[in-house]
């Protein structure tokens, strides 16, 4: 799988916009980009993926930059429940055991 | 609804005790089954992963082993644990053949290993 490059931590004040960026700039074309967090103490939870196009759900968006080299989670409205860890990472879409590899993330903290 | 269940959720374990730690899966069949090793501080790594009954691939040689009797269950043992298996284990589903569609973890067993 492609690694990916995120910032070790940043913060956001509660109630306003998270945007977390990832770089991929080795990423297939094959490979989608996906997202989890995991708060302390708990199982990685799935956030959102994409290819190409943005994505969004009720939990956050994904902006990928069209030449698929970066990507930008944006989670809306940040509360103090979103401070945990946020994984980046590429997965090939061909293979029935395509395997997910985890970085260190980036540590997101939401200050009141 | 698919349900992940994982236990126990914590362990202390003396060095050179065996371990066994069980997941099961529910509200799905056939599904791609993970066994992810986090120790303090550090990412997740992959240790084993399924994609039937009985098909076990390791990703790291060590001394721990998986097995899958039967479909919806995944297994980890050691015989002997070490120190350095210490660490927070997590199981993962995902469903089978569609490798696009994303891995869903339970809520881990910290083993602390004595």
């Amino acid at each position: 799988d492609a690694k990916t490059t995120q910032p070790p931590s940043m913060d956001c004040a509660e109630g306003r916009a998270a945007n977390l960026p990832c770089n991929h700039s080795t990423i297939s074309g094959n490979e989608y980009v996906y997202w989890y967090r995991q708060i302390h103490s708990q199982g990685p939870q799935y956030i959102i993926h994409g290819l190409k196009n943005n994505e969004t759900n009720e939990m956050a968006s994904l902006i990928i930059t069209e030449d698929r080299k970066s990507s930008t989670l944006i989670l809306p409205h940040a509360t103090l429940r979103d401070t945990a860890v946020y994984y980046c990472i590429v997965r090939a879409s061909t293979g029935a055991n395509s395997k997910l590899t985890f970085g260190k993330g980036i540590t997101l903290s939401v200050r009141p | 609804s698919q349900t992940i269940h994982q236990w126990p959720a914590t362990l202390v374990q003396p060095v050179g005790s065996p371990l066994s730690l069980e997941c099961t899966v529910e509200g799905t069949s056939n599904p791609n089954l993970y066994w992810y090793r986090q120790a303090a501080g550090r990412g997740l790594q992959l240790l084993f992963y399924s994609v039937g009954i009985g098909q076990i691939s390791s990703e790291v040689p060590q001394n721990l082993s998986a097995s899958r009797p039967q479909d919806r269950q995944f297994i980890l043992s050691s015989k002997k644990l070490l120190l350095s298996d210490s660490g927070f284990y997590l199981c993962a589903w995902s469903v089978a053949g569609r490798a696009k569609t994303p891995l869903h973890f339970g809520n881990g067993t910290r083993l602390t290993v004595t």
